[in-house]
């Protein structure tokens, strides 16, 4: 299995507090992106990041940023949460952008009260 | 428009049978790879197959299929002898270059077909 966790794996907060999401990978790949999983919908990418410091906006990026410093960790922040931003986040990784498989993290609940 | 569209909601098949998940998928480009995983009550994604779309011939895992009909843009999964392990939730994706981006390659996930393994 890759090696990727997620901290916290559950969360409840309120809203307008402010929520950071940890992805650590110990792969060493250079690609690694946020999801977000609602019935209905499947999942959305938020962000992704193909380098240190490099980052770009998915589909659903609004009320999201997003940090890599290093190329183990890329970090999910909700300014401000809301509770339509109550979901289940993936992490996922990948060596290469044309890549032939992701790998997945076990996920975070997050519910915004 | 929908770029992977599953429209199963729900399948139920018995035990030792096979099965058939659709997937149909919209794209202009040549050059893309489709995905099929599956996430378990658990909730982790599980990858089990991908067909590129030059392969000439159909992906096979095991007991997983991908019957890939490039003129039909559908990528359905085929699962034999099915197994009560099998019960899951199915997502098919695509990923398809994404213009101006120095390379990077999108995926993008249909909702999921919720199938349930009956003994």
């Amino acid at each position: 299995d890759a090696g990727i966790t997620q901290s916290p794996r559950h969360k409840v907060t309120e809203t307008g507090t402010p929520v950071t999401l940890r992805c650590h990978q110990t792969e060493n790949h250079r690609y690694m992106y946020w999801y977000r999983q609602d019935p209905g919908h499947g999942l959305r990418l938020i962000h992704y990041s193909y380098g240190v410091k490099d980052t770009d906006k998915g589909e659903v990026s609004d009320g999201y940023s997003v940090s890599r410093s290093k190329t183990e960790d890329f970090l999910l922040t909700l300014e401000s949460a809301t509770s339509s931003q109550t979901s289940v986040y993936f992490c996922a990784i990948s060596e290469a952008s044309s890549y032939n498989e992701q790998f997945f993290g076990p996920g975070t609940r997050l519910t915004v009260l | 428009a929908q770029k992977i569209t599953q429209t199963q909601p729900g399948m139920f098949v018995q035990e030792k049978e096979a099965v058939t998940l659709d997937c149909t998928y919209d794209t202009s480009d040549q050059s893309y790879g489709l995905f099929w995983y599956k996430q378990p009550s658990s909730g982790e994604m599980i990858f089990l197959i991908y067909q590129g779309s030059y392969d000439e011939q159909n992906a096979t895992e095991g007991r997983y299929s991908l019957n890939f009909q490039k003129a039909r843009k559908s990528a359905n999964l085929v699962i034999s002898a099915s197994q009560l392990g099998d019960s899951a939730m199915y997502f098919c994706a695509m990923r398809e270059p994404l213009s101006n981006s120095g390379g990077y390659q999108k995926v993008t996930f249909g909702i999921g077909t919720k199938l349930q393994v009956i003994p």
